[in-house]
């Protein structure tokens, strides 16, 4: 159970364009979504807290206009790089939550590996 | 943020001998530790969720203690496999959402 998948799992784009990125929960509903980055040789850094029928809330240092969030159902939150630069080459991976006792526990979709060229 | 640390970095184990690794984390303010297991090319999953101080969880051959007062949570495989070659992370919950990531631990069993 607690299954999370991500699509697609490898994105090559030209600089410019803009990719979106799918988390779905399988088995369960989740009210609250999480997006994370990682660069090469470092941890996973949270980018911004997806919320079901609301507005995202970013970490600081996150550029809302550059990376759209939608939480539009309780399976389903996606990303999207708008205008993506090769900056933005990254592996971004999402999270769901299932809400338990007092502490949450977050399963992880398989990442996507964005190359921009 | 939470300032996390986590060694050592890499760590190559003999299969069947058992090896230990470390998550230091600040000990003010501290709501949850949560351990993970990352193959590669699948996802993270879950292993452990520990919140009390003396805390010590197990599942299987690994186990993990808690020390919050101090600031370190330690993992411990016995007898390791093979299949245990992945890379082991640690996170500090900042409340109870936000979870605060080390580097890991990359952990490699050599036949």
């Amino acid at each position: 159970g607690a299954v999370v998948s991500q699509h697609p799992s490898r994105v090559i784009c030209k600089s410019g364009t803009s990719v979106k990125i799918e988390c779905r929960s399988l088995d369960f509903q989740a009210t609250t979504m999480f997006w994370y980055r990682q660069f090469p040789k470092k941890s996973l850094m949270l980018m911004a807290t997806s919320n079901e029928g609301s507005k995202a809330t970013y970490e600081q240092g996150v550029e809302k206009d550059k990376f759209l969030i939608n939480h539009a159902s309780l399976t389903l939150s996606t990303l999207t790089v708008t205008s993506a630069h090769p900056e933005d080459s990254s592996f971004y991976i999402c999270s769901a939550e299932l809400i338990g006792a007092r502490t949450d526990t977050q399963y992880f979709g398989p990442g996507t590996r964005l190359t921009v060229l | 943020i939470l300032n996390v640390e986590q060694s050592p970095q890499s760590l190559h184990v003999q299969e069947g001998d058992s090896t230990n690794f470390t998550c230091s984390f600040p000990s003010s303010n501290f709501y949850a530790l949560h351990w993970y297991r990352w193959e590669t090319a699948k996802s993270p999953k879950a292993l452990f969720v520990m919140t009390l101080n003396g805390d010590e969880k197990k599942k299987g051959r690994i186990s993990a203690t808690l020390n919050t007062k101090e600031g370190y949570s330690y993992l411990y495989i016995k007898g390791s496999q093979p299949e245990d070659s992945a890379t082991y992370l640690c996170a500090p919950a900042e409340g109870a959402q936000k979870l605060v990531f080390g580097q890991g631990t990359r952990l490699t069993i050599n036949p």
